[in-house]
């Protein structure tokens, strides 16, 4: 059974443009959460996404946005990217809301 | 909001000694998940153990083991045997149990860098 799979991998966008990343959860999984990850302030939870909806949403600001689609993927944009969003940027999937997260290998964003 | 800290930035242990990383958490709730998950230089997150709160019986898997106090809020990774694989960084993880990772996410520790020592 394939994993979680984050696309791309790694990627540099320069500050002020917009970014969005692509998260394909394990199969029959329909809950998607999604992390950031800083040296300074650790893992952070985003948001979570779970069958269609956004079901609560993390301490950010308005410029990270997602959505999930009829076949769980999801995708998380950021918009006016500012150098702060520089981060590892993680991805979980679970079978449903109360069971537990699995994780992809992430995407590394680099702003410039 | 839930709080999880771990005290240990780093530990270090020689191969095949045990290790014991700890993790308290501060939570009004009576039933919740704790999760460990361990992150190798790959950068990806790997569930290592999971206790259910209401659970008093400590979760093993294989050579990692919990010591699971509640009244404490404390909830420690054990390591047996330690092996050079077992090199990362490893976080200690707060879920409610509404969501399993949901309403508020995942809340996780700083993180513990654990060296094994050849």
């Amino acid at each position: 059974k394939a994993g979680v799979t984050q696309t791309p991998r790694y990627l540099i966008k320069t500050r002020g443009q917009q970014v969005t990343l692509s998260c394909s959860p394990i199969s029959g999984h329909r809950s998607v959460s999604w992390y950031q990850q800083t040296p300074g302030q650790g893992l952070q939870f985003l948001f979570e996404y779970f069958s269609e909806t956004q079901r609560n949403k993390g301490n950010f600001p308005g410029r990270f946005s997602g959505r999930q689609f009829s076949n769980s993927r999801s995708e998380m944009n950021v918009s006016t990217l500012e150098l702060g969003d520089s981060a590892l940027y993680l991805c979980a999937s679970s079978l449903y809301r109360n069971t537990e997260a699995f994780f992809g290998q992430g995407t590394r964003l680099t702003v410039v | 909001a839930q709080t999880v800290t771990q005290s240990q930035p780093e530990m270090s242990v020689q191969e095949a000694e045990t290790v014991t990383l700890s993790c308290t958490y501060d939570t009004s709730e009576s039933d919740y998940y704790l999760f460990w998950y361990k992150q190798p230089p790959s950068r990806q997150m790997i569930l290592v153990i999971r206790q259910e709160a209401y659970k008093q019986q400590n979760a093993t898997e294989n050579r990692f083991s919990v010591n699971f106090q509640k009244a404490a809020k404390s909830f420690s990774l054990k390591i047996s045997d330690s092996q050079l694989g077992d090199a990362a960084m490893y976080f200690c993880a707060y879920s409610t149990t509404n969501s399993g990772g949901g309403a508020d996410g995942l809340t996780f520790g700083k993180g513990t860098h654990l060296i094994i020592q050849p």
